[in-house]
């Protein structure tokens, strides 16, 4: 069965850190790939995505994921990360007939002002 | 910039009570899902809904569960018989279908607590 693993469940970093959120999946077919964020008290919003082509996306808020195919790897990095970047992150993928979303566990990002 | 909507934004019940949690889809899109995800775990897809008909579903979306489109834009999640587990946070989403565009756009959810 396809299955999303986020590594890190609960990060916290000072501003101006760097961020690597890792994603691994478990799915043997084409997949898209997908990053989502939570704000608190708000919807899931779309950070970024993956179809094909250059294996580095480039999302909302300066965020950039590399997809490596050999790894089943999808990671989400930023270079600095600001208070507002605290949120929940979910790592997501399409798999199935009908492109439904499997989903990994979340991480929590809190970020020390 | 259209947007899913959903209604209600919490709903509380009894178990045992029927619940029904309103989605208004993106109007051009073809493709509607819900998901749940209950208070510390992962988002779970529920069903897919394609042509009028559900398309794909889990194991989570037992007899108790239906779905209907019944009036060409509003999506309906139904569960009959509420359970204490049924509490989660419920989220549509919507995808265009055509393009080759596989992004789907979420609702902000509704909190359904049974009690």
């Amino acid at each position: 069965a396809q299955s999303v693993s986020q590594h890190n469940h609960h990060v916290i970093l000072s501003e101006a850190a760097s961020l690597e959120l890792g994603c691994n999946y478990s799915y043997g077919g084409t997949v898209n790939l997908f990053w989502y964020v939570q704000y608190p008290g708000q919807h899931l919003q779309l950070l970024l995505k993956y179809f094909s082509g250059d294996p580095l996306v480039k999302g909302i808020k300066g965020f950039e994921a590399e997809f490596i195919k050999s790894k089943f790897s999808f990671n989400l990095r930023k270079p600095s990360v600001q208070w507002s970047d605290t949120a929940e992150y979910f790592c997501a993928v399409n798999a199935g007939s009908n492109y439904q979303l499997i989903w990994g566990a979340g991480t929590k990002l809190i970020i020390k002002p | 910039e259209p947007e899913v909507t959903q209604t209600p934004s919490h709903q509380v019940t009894q178990m045992g009570q029927e619940v029904i949690l309103r989605c208004v889809p993106i109007s051009n899109h073809l493709y509607f899902y819900w998901y749940r995800q209950i208070l510390g775990q992962k988002v779970e897809f529920l069903v897919s809904f394609y042509n009028n008909e559900i398309s794909e579903k889990s194991e989570i979306f037992d007899d108790q569960f239906s779905v209907e489109r019944p009036d060409g834009s509003n999506f309906t999640l139904k569960i009959r018989s509420t359970k204490l587990e049924d509490s989660a946070m419920y989220f549509c989403a919507s995808r265009q279908g055509t393009g080759g565009s596989y992004e789907q756009y979420f609702g902000p959810g509704t909190r359904l607590t049974v009690t």
